[in-house]
C-alpha cells in the first residue's frame, strides 16, 4: 500500500461544469501522475508533476489543468467537462531509487452527461 | 513516439496451464519495463520491474523476460489459478534526460486473462 487516496471515487456531472479530482499521498514522493483509462486505449498520461509547482503535460492534456501546491496533493481539474472526458482517472506516484516502481490509487469513475 | 502493444487482448486458459503474456515496444531505448495486474474496478498493482540492463526478473510463480533488441517482454505465470484472472498491463519508461522523457511511462492496452476451474 503506497498510501494514495483519490477522491471522489465516483462522480456524475453535467457537460460544461468544472470538476476537480484530488490525489493525496502520505509518503512525500516527488513524482505524481494523472492517467485516464479507456477501453482499448490502456492508460494515457494527462499531466505529471516532479515537485511542488512543477508540472508538465502528457499526451492527452487538452481540457485538463493540474496544480500541486503541496507535496502530498495533486489536483486535476476539468475546466469545462465534456462527454469525451467520461473515463476512469488514476493517480500514481513513483518511488525513487533504481526500482522506481509506479503505485496507483483506486481510481475515480467520472461520468459527464 | 514509443508504441506499446499487447497481443492478444484477451486470453482464456484452464486452471493449471502456464500463462504467456506478450508486450511489444517500438523504441528499444528504454530505461525499464514494468508489469502490472488490474482487477475489475481497481487500480493497478505492480508485479515485476525489469531494468534495461536485466534479461529477466522472477517473483514466485511469475517470471518476466526482456529482449530490448527485439522490443519484446514476456510475462510467464506458472501453473495458473482462478485467482490469476485479471487484466495484465505492461509499461515502458523511456531512456533520456530531457523533460520530454523524464518520468513518463507508456502503457499497453492490456491482456484480459480468465483462468477457468
Amino acid at each position: 500500500d503506497a498510501g494514495i487516496t483519490q477522491s471522489p471515487r465516483h462522480k456524475v456531472t453535467e457537460t460544461g461544469t468544472p470538476v476537480t479530482l484530488r490525489c493525496h499521498q502520505t509518503e512525500n514522493h516527488r513524482y505524481m501522475y494523472w492517467y485516464r483509462q479507456d477501453p482499448g486505449h490502456g492508460l494515457r498520461l494527462i499531466h505529471y508533476s516532479y515537485g511542488v509547482k512543477d508540472t508538465d503535460k502528457g499526451e492527452v492534456s487538452d481540457g485538463y489543468s493540474v496544480s500541486r501546491s503541496k507535496t502530498e496533493d495533486f489536483l486535476l481539474t476539468l475546466e469545462s467537462a465534456t462527454s469525451s472526458q467520461t473515463s476512469v482517472y488514476f493517480c500514481a506516484i513513483r518511488r525513487p531509487g533504481i526500482n522506481e516502481k509506479l503505485f496507483f490509487g483506486s481510481g475515480t469513475q467520472l461520468s459527464v452527461l | 513516439k514509443q508504441e506499446v502493444t499487447q497481443i492478444p487482448a484477451a486470453l482464456s486458459v484452464p486452471e493449471g496451464e502456464n500463462l504467456v503474456l506478450n508486450c511489444s515496444f517500438t523504441d528499444s531505448a528504454i530505461y525499464n519495463l514494468q508489469w502490472f495486474r488490474q482487477d475489475p474496478g481497481k487500480g493497478l498493482t505492480s508485479l515485476l520491474l525489469i531494468q534495461s540492463s536485466q534479461r529477466e526478473q522472477t517473483s514466485g510463480r511469475l517470471n518476466a523476460s526482456l529482449d530490448k533488441s527485439s522490443g519484446r517482454s514476456t510475462l510467464y505465470i506458472a501453473a495458473s489459478q482462478p485467482g490469476d484472472s485479471a487484466t495484465y498491463l505492461c509499461a515502458v519508461k523511456r531512456m533520456g534526460m530531457t523533460t520530454d522523457s523524464w518520468g513518463k511511462f507508456q502503457f499497453g492496452a492490456g491482456t484480459q486473462v480468465v483462468v477457468t476451474p
